[in-house]
Order: C-alpha cells, then structure tokens, then sequence
C-alpha cells in the first residue's frame, strides 16, 4: 500500500522560502509522477506542480517563478521549494501521486495522497 | 486556467436523500474531470475519475455523469459517511484546476 508523508516546517517568515518533504512508501517514487497541491483554510485545492517519472517537472503558472520540485530516488522522498512567501502561501500542503490506469498509462488525476502539512506564513 | 463552477456551494440533506452536485467547466475539457470528497483535516478521496468510472472500493451509489462543459455527481441514497465537501477537478487542460467545493451538510 503505498504512504506519503509530508513533512516541514510549520512556520516560515515571510519574504523567506518554504521547503517540505514527502516520504513515500511502498512503492519506488521513480516509476510514477507526484504532485504538490495545497489549501488554505476554508478554502479550495490549488495544484502546484508536477515531477515526473524522468525528474522533469511541470509547474502551475501562477507560482512558476517561486516553486522548486526535485526528487531523491535513494531516499524516495519528493522535495517542495517555494520562494519569497507571503501570508497567502500560508495554507495545508500536500504531496499527492497521478495515477496509472489498468492498462498503464498515466494520468493526471490523484489517487494517492498524504495527510498534508500546515504551513503558517508569519513573522 | 479553466475555471471549474460547483453548484450548490453548499447543500443541506437528510439520510437516504438522493442528491446531485453539479460542475461546470468555462471550456470544454472532454471526460477529464475527477471528483474527490474531503472530510475535516483529512485529504481528498478519489471518488470518480474520467467523468463517469468509479474509483475501486467506492461504494455504488456514488455515480458521475457529463462531457465537454457540464457534469454531476450524484449520491443516489445519502449515508452519514457521505456527508462531507466534494471537488470537481479538471485534467484535459494544463494546469489541472478544481472547483471551489460543495458542503454537504445534515439537515
């Protein structure tokens, strides 16, 4: 069965960077794609990007300029860098999978996610 | 970014209601729409993928219907599990986008 856990600082100043963690389990981060997607309180799912099985990655549009995704296969752990934080990036952080169809072919629904970490923007 | 269009935002029913949530794309986006529940402090839940296929181990009564511009879930027998906030999710189109959630609540 396979597990993600984020992990992370739960508090980052503002103007400075975010970096979090997800762990994966039972199964190798190398064959699949992940995502990050984050929600603020209350409120609705933003996805943030995409690092596929290659290590390339795909960012959204509206963060592009401050996000940062790597992998470490030897430790099967994603990584999460988001830059020049502000109060508005203070939202539950998730690292999530796309998932495969029976015939093996990726998509880029999710139906494997971690429990989210709270990440507070605040000096 | 396609804007997806939940409606209701939120809705009030009671145990055994048949219920339908309903999702509207500002572009078409083909059969590429999820639909996920979350329940407080948990994450979301593929229910629904590819507009109509039930994710395994979903429970039946949860069924997904639409092409193009507009979809809907529905719940054809209320449970207490069930009541909860729902997303819609687009995948067609680059980058993936939800909707901004329906509350089911307990009337």
């Amino acid at each position: 069965q396979v597990q993600l856990q984020e992990s992370g600082p739960g508090l980052v100043k503002p103007s400075e960077t975010l970096s979090l963690t997800c762990t994966v389990s039972g199964g190798s981060i190398s064959n699949h794609y992940w995502n990050w997607i984050r929600q603020p309180a209350g409120k609705g799912l933003e996805w943030i990007g995409r690092i596929y099985a290659s290590g390339s990655t795909g960012y959204n549009p509206s963060l592009k300029s401050r996000v940062t995704m790597s992998r470490d296969t030897s430790k099967n752990q994603l990584s999460l860098r988001l830059s020049s934080v502000t109060a508005a990036d203070t939202a539950v952080y998730y690292c999530a999978r796309d998932a495969i169809t029976v015939f093996g072919v990726v998509t880029y629904y999710f139906d494997y996610w971690g429990q989210g970490t709270l990440v507070t923007v605040s000096s | 970014a396609i804007q997806l269009t939940q409606s209701p935002s939120s809705l009030s029913a009671s145990v055994g209601d048949r219920v339908t949530i309903t999702c509207r794309a500002s572009q078409g986006v083909s059969s590429a729409l999820a639909w996920y529940q979350q329940k407080p402090g948990k994450p979301p839940k593929l229910l629904i993928h590819d507009a109509s296929s039930l994710e395994s181990g979903v429970p039946s009564r949860f069924s997904g219907s639409g092409s193009g511009t507009d979809f809907t879930l529905t719940i054809s027998s209320l449970q207490p599990e069930d009541f909860a906030t729902y997303y819609c999710q687009q995948f067609n189109n680059y980058p993936q986008t939800f909707g901004q959630g329906t509350k089911l609540e307990i009337k």
